[in-house]
């Protein structure tokens, strides 16, 4: 059982783009959750993060926005770089939990 | 700072032998987490510690063992490796559980 479905698993687009990955969830007592980010042959590192009580955080060209009652959330780029080309990770997390729940990768190319 | 340190970075094994994954950080963090990265799968979590002394299964632990014996140091062990345990091993570390996970370069493991 898959707790966090993200799409698409592939994503191209031209700089300049606002290229937009979306994640879904099941479970309503998740109440955090944070993107990572990806490059080749390195770990994740957290990109950003969001929690429930709000509806849409940005940080520099990142922004998530979030959907409780969808149960849905989503990370847009904009003015998409080529040096933004990575992998993207979603997560989530119970109250309560240590741990957190990846989705499987969305792989993202930015064309010049 | 070296962050979180993981040796080493690649390794072939044979069917049936053993090896420890080494892992540790230099931040004084609680919280360590071992996740196996395979492609288009995302992250999954075998194990965790919340402290030294203290370690939890995580979603895939079957055919692995770990200790906290040390804040900084939490091994990974393979005891009979096997095809299936073929992926790329991501060691990871915080200071406040599942908020901001810091995760080492990996290592890469094969099993033939």
């Amino acid at each position: 059982q898959q707790q966090v479905k993200q799409s698409p698993q592939s994503l191209i687009v031209q700089k300049g783009g606002i290229p937009i990955i979306n994640c879904a969830y099941e479970n309503t007592a998740f109440d955090y959750f944070p993107w990572y980010q990806q490059f080749p042959g390195k770990g994740p590192a957290l990109l950003i993060a969001i929690r429930p009580d709000v509806s849409e955080k940005k940080e520099g060209r990142f922004t998530i926005s979030f959907n409780k009652s969808a149960k849905q959330f989503s990370l847009h780029i904009m003015d998409s770089q080529p040096g933004d080309s990575a992998t993207y990770f979603c997560a989530a997390s119970k109250g309560g939990s240590e741990k957190l729940v990846f989705g499987k990768g969305t792989k993202l190319t930015v064309n010049p | 700072n070296a962050g979180v340190t993981q040796t080493p970075k690649f390794r072939i094994l044979k069917i049936g032998q053993s090896m420890t994954l080494q892992c540790t950080q230099d931040m004084n963090h609680n919280y360590m987490y071992w996740y196996r990265q395979d492609p288009g799968m995302g992250l999954k979590l075998i194990y965790y510690s919340v402290g030294a002394g203290i370690t939890d299964k995580g979603e895939v632990p079957n055919g692995y063992n770990v200790s906290r014996s040390t804040t900084e140091d939490f091994p990974l062990r393979l005891e009979l490796a096997a095809p299936s345990q073929t992926s790329v091993y991501f060691c990871a570390s915080s200071s406040s559980g599942r908020e901001k996970l810091f995760f080492g370069s990996g290592t890469q493991l094969s099993v033939l």
